[in-house]
């Protein structure tokens, strides 16, 4: 069965520090990879996804993963982080045949001081 | 604009008591999935329909039970509310023949 592992449970950070969330599937086959976000208050949103091709993938708001296919994991980063990247932060992997559903990580906190 | 409508947003509801949710598919897409995110954990998910069919099916008891209909909208109901139900119920919408999907606010019950 499909797991992903979030090693983060909460990360408190300051402004224009540097931001890597660690994620690790597990999965046999073919997989697809996604980064989402939750603001407080507001429903989840896309920050990258990664189908095929180059292993780094650049996301919206300047975040990137990188997938390592060896370590099955998929990571995420963001150079500098501001006090607006305040919010949950979840992994999901899917098999890379279409419409199969997304399995995600119970999610990571990340908190901004300004 | 999510694009894909819930409703209700909140509910409140009594323990041993059935619920039924709803969901409204973004435009063009014609798979819903349905996913439960208890409280600091990450969305589990429940089940998905395709062409009015259960396709898949997470760990969940059969107290939860789904329809979709031939607009492609789809309800998610429960039996026998228990006190771990509480929950935000996500909907989400894919193309079938696609790989993304599109997530809607959830509604957020609550059984007391």
């Amino acid at each position: 069965a499909q797991s992903v592992s979030q090693h983060n449970h909460h990360v408190i950070l300051s402004e224009a520090a540097s931001l890597e969330l660690g994620c690790n599937y597990s999965y046999g086959g073919t997989v697809n990879l996604f980064w989402y976000v939750q603001y407080p208050g507001q429903h989840l949103q896309l920050l990258l996804k990664y189908f095929s091709g180059d292993p780094l993938v650049k996301g919206i708001k300047g975040f990137e993963a990188e997938f390592i296919k060896s370590k099955f994991s998929f990571n995420l980063r963001k150079p500098s982080v501001q006090w607006s990247d305040t919010a949950e932060y979840f992994c999901a992997v899917s098999s890379n045949q279409a419409g199969t559903a997304l399995i995600f990580g119970k999610g990571t906190t990340l908190s901004v001081s300004s | 604009d999510a694009g894909v409508t819930q409703s209700p947003t909140h509910l409140i509801k009594t323990r041993g008591q059935q619920v039924t949710l709803r969901c409204s598919p973004k435009s063009g897409h014609d798979t819903v999935s349905w996913y439960q995110q208890a409280l600091g954990q990450g969305p589990q998910f429940i089940f998905q329909y395709y062409e009015e069919e259960e396709r898949q099916r997470g760990n969940f008891p059969d107290r939860f039970s789904g329809h979709q209909f031939p607009n492609y909208s789809s309800e998610l109901n429960v039996n026998a509310l228990l006190l771990g139900d509480s929950a935000l119920y996500l909907c989400a919408s894919s193309p079938l023949q696609g790989r993304g999907y599109t997530f809607g606010s959830g509604t957020r019950l609550t059984v007391v």
